[in-house]
């Protein structure tokens, strides 16, 4: 099955500043991996995803980038504001499955 | 559109009463559906998925159950709670392409 790994699992940062976080995957099959925020008290939200026959893109201040020969992928925030404030976490399907992989998340608080 | 329900948004219940969290999925037909819990706020632990009516699969051994009584509905029930089964508890689903998981706003369950 899908291993998926993601790091850091704090993240602190100014605001203004940038934040990465990234993700490693184990299935050389899967084809999509999209990223969702969970803000306090709520259910994830998908804020972004990205398949595999492209290498990154890009929504606003959010991006994701994909390398399939490493098998990791990163979503970078620019500009970060306190709202960026949530956990974040990764996943990846299970090869043709309909079920995916989360990634343990990554606490990201922006500093005012 | 698709839209997920789930409910109560909170629930404290003593040690030993029974549990019964229910989610419906409006706008889409054959959905696979999931519950996660998050006993440390920070990862997903899935608990029970399913790719049908009456089609269940557990994740991982527990005081727990799910039933699938309908397409769109899925119950996640205890017949005695424990103090272990506090948390916040998620249900999901994904469609047919590409595992795109949407999820339900999450039930606090707290075991007094």
């Amino acid at each position: 099955g899908e291993n998926v790994e993601q790091h850091p699992s704090t993240l602190s940062v100014q605001e203004g500043d940038s934040a990465v976080i990234k993700c490693t995957y184990s299935d050389s099959a899967s084809n999509y991996f999209p990223w969702y925020k969970q803000e306090l008290g709520k259910g994830p939200q998908l804020i972004i995803d990205i398949r595999s026959n492209v290498g990154e893109k890009k929504d606003q201040r959010i991006a994701v980038t994909l390398n399939k020969t490493a098998k990791h992928f990163s979503l970078h925030i620019t500009e970060t504001q306190p709202e960026d404030s949530a956990v974040y976490f990764c996943a990846a399907p299970e090869g043709s499955a309909r079920q995916l992989t989360f990634g343990s998340g990554t606490q990201l608080t922006v500093l005012p | 559109s698709q839209t997920i329900h789930q409910w109560p948004a909170t629930l404290v219940q003593p040690v030993g009463s029974p549990l019964s969290l229910e989610c419906t999925v409006e706008g889409t037909s054959n959905p696979n559906l999931y519950w996660y819990r998050q006993a440390a706020g920070r990862g997903l632990q899935l608990l029970f998925y399913s790719i049908g009516i009456d089609q269940i699969s557990s994740e991982v051994p527990q005081n727990l159950s799910a039933s699938r009584p309908q397409d769109r509905q899925f119950i996640l029930s205890s017949k005695k709670l424990l103090l272990s089964d506090s948390g916040f508890y998620l249900c999901a689903w994904t469609g047919n392409i590409f595992a795109e998981a949407f999820f339900g706003q999450g039930t606090r369950l707290t075991v007094v």
